[in-house]
């Protein structure tokens, strides 16, 4: 069971604009920054969104992030097949002290 | 480019020890926390523990999981990381990711593959 909580699977056809949630409490999410992961099987995972709502440099505007409180949400418009992958969100607990990740979204392109 | 290769991965027994190294590179090493991050075959990320940096003193923190076996370390003038698992358990087998830590984890190694089996 994890700390942050995500829908176990998405899908969507090309073209299309999908979200995922990414549900916390006051101690991770209502405190601190989100992070949003992209893993592909057997590669490094990378960084989509950075400190809730940022793109680092590299990665396209179809992605994008928010927060509201203590949940945020992950969305990609404009699906491609490539987009195909398990995506997670982070952030810091206080509770914890340490860093929690959502359980993974596993996106199916249809 | 930032560079973060691990190695050291590999088979051992219930109760043995294995240590895991990090080389960084393309970065200010000695400025940035650093995490490690695992995940087991067919389950998600988990946090495994992180350093701070000089400003820090180089304390940890670690996941319940792995407190009281594991320890991180880090040579800044060599530009690595360490992880040294103790004790290690049959639940501990994954993939063990690198990671730097910019208030977040913004880059990750490509992992090194810990197999816990008798």
């Amino acid at each position: 069971q994890s700390v942050l909580t995500q829908p176990p699977s998405v899908s969507g056809t090309p073209g299309q604009r999908v979200t995922i949630s990414c549900s916390g409490s006051s101690s991770n999410i209502g405190s601190h920054d989100v992070f949003w992961y992209q893993h592909l099987p057997g590669t490094a995972p990378k960084v989509l969104i950075h400190r809730n709502n940022e793109r680092p440099l590299g990665v396209p505007d179809r992605f994008s992030g928010s927060k509201s409180g203590t949940s945020a949400s992950l969305a990609i418009s404009g699906l491609r097949s490539e987009d195909e992958a398990d995506y997670y969100c982070s952030a810091w607990d206080d509770s914890l002290s340490g860093r929690v990740f959502g359980g993974g979204t596993k996106l199916t392109v249809l | 480019e930032v560079q973060l290769v691990e190695s050291g991965g590999g088979l051992v027994q219930p109760g043995e020890s294995l240590r895991l190294s990090c080389a960084a590179s393309g970065f200010s090493f000695r400025d940035y926390y650093m995490d490690w991050v695992r995940q087991a075959p067919g389950k998600g990320l988990e946090w495994v523990g992180r350093i701070r940096n000089k400003a820090g003193r180089y304390t940890t923190d670690f996941a319940a999981s792995v407190k009281g076996r594991f320890i991180i370390s880090r040579d800044d003038s060599k530009y690595s990381l360490f992880l040294q698992m103790n004790s290690l358990k049959t639940e501990d087998t994954a993939v063990y990711y690198c990671a730097r830590d910019n208030w977040g984890i913004d880059f990750w190694g490509q992992g090194t593959l810990v197999t816990v089996s008798s």
